[in-house]
């Protein structure tokens, strides 16, 4: 989990009502990725990031929206949450594949974060 | 389209037995798999992946995982387990040509070492 926080990390709402999760990095990653985790299912891809203002949808992305006005942070938005997307959510940060430069062993492996637990009642 | 399978949703092992983790998986063109490890209540671990080369790759806590092209199968696998073990495992891939290093998860497997 190193250089990757997650805020806030534990979150209880209404249906309806909107809500951001923020995913913050001091690795200076280019790559930065949202996923939901549900039993069975194992982690999906919401929305990603190559770049500052730079990001194009996943698997799952309907009813989520995303931005990343600098490098360090990339931001989660429900716009009107739903029972739906109870779930825990994780950001991952990486290089982009088959370049650039890491503190890490090795470029283009996803690392994550520590994860955030949304309750939608 | 890429996909991964993880066809036991647990596995049980007795501490100091070999243990297996099985995947097996879809993707077009050469692959990229990683075996992560998640603690309760935490991320994500990684564990290793295989690019290229050597179809036995070793990596953190002792793991190793055995690439076969041929079953398209990354099965993790560890000689001598430990209670600290016990974890939910997950299976990963994405294809040498995904750009956008997107990765396709596995439902999981959860890991039980029993002393």
């Amino acid at each position: 989990d190193a250089g990757i926080t997650q805020s806030p990390r534990h979150k209880v709402t209404e249906t309806g009502t909107p809500v951001t999760l923020r995913c913050h990095q001091t690795e200076n990653h280019r790559y930065m990725y949202w996923y939901r985790q549900d039993p069975g299912h194992g982690l999906r891809l919401i929305h990603y990031s190559y770049g500052v203002k730079d990001t194009d949808k996943g698997e799952v992305s309907d009813g989520y929206s995303v931005s990343r006005s600098k490098t360090e942070d990339f931001l989660l938005t429900l716009e009107s949450a739903t029972s739906s997307q109870t779930s825990v959510y994780f950001c991952a940060i990486s290089e982009p594949p088959g370049g650039g430069t890491s503190v890490f062993a090795s470029t283009d492996t996803q690392y994550f974060g520590p994860g955030t637990r949304l309750t939608v009642l | 389209a890429q996909s991964v399978a993880q066809p036991e949703d647990q596995v049980n092992v007795a501490e100091g037995n070999p243990l297996t983790v099985k995947c097996t998986y879809s993707v077009s063109g050469n692959p990229y798999l990683f075996w992560y490890v998640q603690y309760p209540n935490r991320g994500l671990q990684f564990l290793l992946k295989y690019i290229t080369g050597d179809n036995l790759v070793k990596g953190s806590y002792g793991f190793e995982a055995e690439f076969n092209k041929s079953q398209t199968s990354f099965h993790l696998k560890k000689p001598s387990a430990l209670v600290s073990d016990s974890a939910l495992y997950f299976c990963a891939v994405r294809g040498e040509n995904n750009a956008g290093n997107m990765l396709t998860f596995g439902g999981g497997t959860r890991l039980m070492v029993k002393p």
